[in-house]
């Protein structure tokens, strides 16, 4: 069946950059996903990349697509203290009727 | 963009009774949607997708009688949470896909916090 993993801690200091990483199990996957969620709230979709693409950049976000490996990654540029939150790696296939499968997701601790 | 709500956006009630939770689509109509359940700390599992005017096809392990989905109209799904215990104490989120262009966007309600004591 389909499997989305990813780590589910990673700390940086305010200002790097922060890279979480994401691998998935289902070769026909076609959207895959990053959402946030903040403590207590529901889920807010970041970004998305089509299985076509091999990257894709909307302001300080970069999703990088591994198709191959299987391997996506989310690229956080100058962190912020608004960033810490859980970040979800999502995957949904042509043939799933829209469901999407979640990964367990990666809590993001920002240091000042 | 498209807008889920939940109702309530939180439930305390006692062992034994019967939650019900909406979720709607406030200015698009859905065909399908989908229920999540989050424990702490842990992620979204698919409980079930809601089909408008059919049965709700249910994930693997998910009891169909405890968990009775009812999608109404093109609008309205509710999820029934019946004679709840505390183990089924969660956050419970719905979703609705909506065409944007060449693929469909899953819009997110705020989540339900269920609290069974």
């Amino acid at each position: 069946g389909e499997d989305v993993e990813q780590s589910l801690f990673l700390s940086v200091r305010e200002g790097d950059s922060s890279v979480i990483n994401c691998t998935y199990t289902d070769s026909s996957s076609t959207y895959l996903y990053w959402y946030k969620q903040e403590p207590g709230a529901g889920l807010q979709l970041l970004t998305y990349i089509f299985s076509n693409m091999d990257m894709k950049q909307d302001q300080r976000l970069t999703v990088l697509l591994n198709k191959k490996d299987k391997h996506l990654s989310l690229r956080i540029a100058d962190t912020q203290t608004g960033d810490s939150a859980i970040y979800f790696c999502a995957e949904a296939g042509m043939n799933r009727d829209d469901k999407i499968i979640f990964g367990k997701g990666t809590r993001l601790h920002i240091l000042p | 963009g498209a807008v889920v709500s939940q109702h309530p956006s939180w439930v305390i009630c006692k062992s034994g009774t019967s939650v019900k939770i909406e979720c709607r689509s406030l200015d698009f109509q859905a065909t399908t949607m989908f229920w999540y359940r989050q424990f702490p700390k842990q992620s979204l599992m698919l409980m079930a997708t809601s089909n408008e005017g059919s049965k709700a096809t249910y994930e693997q392990g998910v009891e169909k009688d405890k968990f009775l989905i009812n999608h109404a109209s093109l609008t309205l799904s509710t999820l029934t949470v019946t004679s709840a215990h505390p183990e089924d104490s969660s956050f419970y989120i719905c979703s609705a896909p909506l065409r944007q262009g060449a693929y469909n966007e899953q819009f997110f309600g705020p989540g339900t916090r269920l609290t069974v004591l």
